[in-house]
């Protein structure tokens, strides 16, 4: 079946560190898309791909950074500069910009 | 800056009922408008859309009207089902632009 894998499902970071959130994606969709989930918000984007080895920021892109080397993969870094990384992280992809997203499972990373 | 507001956070109907999710936009620019469903530990679904050109589109028990002037748009689950028990978000965007903005989400609860 195809779909978008997220892992790990659960994650914890120490203060200065920095980690790596996993999002492969088998649905050979061109887009993929990072959002953060906060109690009481809706979903905030943070970094989007249109094709291969091209990625915008989205409206909380600092203190994250992307990578899109390959289709499948849109791998999420948080780094230190992140100073309130505890939240629900979601990715997902879509055929192309302006179609329904498809989402993984999500992330939650909390702080040690 | 909420775009996209749904201002109930839950909602509870008995089963068999009608169950009417409510959202509000605010950018005029908004033509696409996208329903999710959410269950616990999992990544949302996308269940049914519209774009600005319809005022209704109906797929099986649910139902999406718009209302442009009113710059409103609602989700009716008819009947109500205990699997409809979820969270449902809204979302809206530019039809040709990735900046798709979702609402904070209605917590629905259909009791048997």
């Amino acid at each position: 079946d195809g779909g978008i894998t997220q892992s790990p499902k659960y994650l914890f970071r120490k203060e200065g560190q920095n980690v790596t959130l996993s999002c492969e994606q088998n649905l050979n969709h061109d887009a993929m898309y990072w959002y953060r989930q906060d109690p009481g918000q809706g979903l905030r984007l943070i970094y989007y791909s249109q094709i291969v080895n091209d990625f915008q920021k989205g409206d909380i892109a600092e203190g994250y950074s992307v990578s899109r080397e390959k289709k499948e993969s849109f791998p999420l870094t948080v780094t230190s500069a992140q100073k309130n990384p505890t939240a629900f992280y979601l990715c997902a992809s879509s055929i192309q910009r302006g179609q329904p997203q498809h989402f993984g499972d999500g992330t939650r990373l909390s702080i040690l | 800056d909420q775009q996209v507001k749904q201002n109930s956070p839950s909602l509870s109907v008995q089963e068999g009922r009608i169950s009417i999710l409510n959202c509000d936009y605010t950018n005029s620019m908004f033509d696409y408008f996208l329903w999710y469903k959410k269950y616990p530990a999992e990544g949302p679904t996308f269940l049914i859309s519209i774009s600005s050109i319809k005022d209704k589109n109906e797929d099986g028990r649910f139902t999406v009207f718009l209302n442009k002037s009113a710059k409103h748009l609602s989700l009716h689950i008819v009947p109500s089902q205990p699997g409809d028990s979820a969270v449902y978000f809204c979302a809206a965007s530019p039809d040709n632009n990735n900046d798709m903005r979702f609402g904070a989400g209605t917590r629905l609860t259909v009791k048997p």
